[in-house]
């Protein structure tokens, strides 16, 4: 079992709205959970990062809040534009040594249509 | 892509023949790994180097070797390429003076396997 879930697998919504990605993760200890968007045919690319500590964390229409104690995080989108169509990776982290392991999620797909 | 380039693009390949994957990066950062995706998958970690001739392997490293004899270079080789290594490989570098080791990926190298 993949010690990082998200849901749903795959998200259709109209341009406008707003959407809410899952993310639960059984890694533990962890140093940060990060949020990447990843543009098809692209690199992933970085949206947010949370360590432990923290429980929420804005970047533009983006807002990912962390619960760690239920081991949730949440990646929120805020009217949504049809750029916003990707697929959306949840990172859990772990520092060991001078190094990070980092966990990746399958990831959700999102389509924004007109 | 945080001046991360992979060569080649794209490449198609037949069964048997090695393959080397090339990730040059123009930001000095200590450490840099070798990841593939894969559909049903998220990013798995294939070998990671945490500076010049210092590898280590990841959680699918079977089939794969890499070296890194300068700071900015690290290859990928496949030695004998089999159908299960159909993938898209991605580059990503890091360092430890980056707040949360923060990963920034190459644009990504589309391998197939005939």
């Amino acid at each position: 079992k993949n010690q990082v879930e998200q849901s749903p697998q795959s998200l259709i919504i109209l341009e406008g709205k707003n959407c809410t990605l899952q993310c639960n993760y059984t890694v533990s200890p962890f140093s940060n959970l990060r949020w990447y968007k990843q543009d098809t045919g692209r690199g992933p690319v970085s949206l947010t990062i949370m360590t432990f500590s923290e429980n929420t964390k804005s970047n533009g229409r983006y807002t990912a809040t962390l619960d760690a104690d239920t081991k949730q995080s949440s990646l929120h989108i805020t009217a949504s534009q049809l750029s916003d169509s990707a697929s959306y990776i949840c990172v859990v982290s772990q520092t060991r040594g001078g190094y990070q392991k980092v966990t990746f999620g399958i990831g959700t797909k999102l389509q924004v249509i007109p | 892509d945080a001046g991360i380039t992979q060569s080649p693009r794209h490449k198609v390949t037949e069964t048997g023949t090695p393959v080397t994957l090339r990730c040059h990066q123009t930001e000095n950062h200590r450490y840099m790994y070798w990841y593939r995706q894969d559909p049903g998958h998220g990013l798995r970690l294939i070998h990671y180097s945490y500076g010049v001739k210092d590898t280590d392997k990841g959680e699918v490293s079977d089939g794969y070797s890499v070296s890194r004899s300068k700071t900015e270079d690290f290859l990928l080789t496949l030695e004998s390429a089999t159908s299960s290594q159909t993938s898209v490989y991605f580059c990503a570098i890091s360092d430890p003076d980056l707040s949360n080791y923060e990963q920034y990926f190459g644009p990504g190298t589309r391998l197939t396997v005939t």
